[in-house]
């Protein structure tokens, strides 16, 4: 079975810190990654995926994330918060179904 | 082009009333989903469509929901006598042929509020 872990419910960043959302997943083989963006009353939008190729995977709005097999990680990353990222992040994973499984979510709150 | 939408926006009904959620997917995408996400949850899985084909309906949490899909295209969620806890956004999302690494596109949502 596949499943996808977001350690953090929230995460408080500064305007301007750093940011590092975490995803853990389980799954047999080499997995498809997504993260993906909500923002309030919004559907999601997608930020970033891996497939195959570089780990190091570069996505809109200047979000990265690198995937690390031997710790089975794909965290997402960004050098300077804006206060317009404050919303939900999702990371999904799907493998040999294409029914996707999403972590619970982390929702980002930016301070000024 | 045009994304996905979702018909209505809001919906607010009283208990034990039938409703109806649409959704129309992204021209070309063959494989539509539908989610549920209620306050501060993340998204439930609900149904699987391929072409017109569901085939996996693991999801759906209780025989007053069914769904179906039509020419490929437009979809359909309804729920039989609504009680309160289905209250919830409902998503609907599709994506195009090719492989699971496909991202989903996601419509607005439909909020859901049962009296």
């Amino acid at each position: 079975a596949q499943s996808v872990t977001q350690p953090d419910i929230h995460i408080t960043v500064s305007e301007g810190a750093s940011l590092e959302l975490r995803c853990n997943y389980s799954y047999g083989a080499t997995p498809y990654l997504f993260w993906y963006v909500q923002s309030p009353g919004q559907g999601l939008q997608l930020l970033l995926k891996y497939f195959s190729g570089d780990t190091l995977v570069q996505g809109i709005k200047g979000f990265e994330a690198e995937f690390k097999r031997s710790q089975s990680s794909f965290n997402l990353r960004k050098p300077s918060v804006h206060w317009s990222d404050a919303a939900e992040y999702f990371c999904a994973l799907t493998g040999g179904s294409y029914i996707p499984t999403f972590g619970r979510g982390t929702s980002l709150i930016v301070h000024p | 082009g045009a994304g996905v939408s979702q018909s209505p926006s809001n919906k607010v009904t009283e208990k034990g009333k039938d409703v109806e959620l649409r959704c129309d997917p992204i021209s070309g995408h063959t494989a539509l989903y539908w989610y549920r996400q209620s306050l501060g949850q993340g998204l439930e899985f609900l149904i699987y469509f391929q072409g017109n084909s569901a085939p996996d309906k693991s999801g759906l949490p209780s025989d007053r929901f069914s769904a179906e899909r039509t020419g490929g295209s437009v979809s359909t969620l309804t729920i039989q006598r609504t009680q309160q806890e289905d209250s919830a956004v409902y998503l609907c999302a599709s994506s195009a042929p090719g492989g699971s690494y496909n991202e989903q596109f996601f419509g607005p949502g439909t909020r859901l509020t049962v009296l």
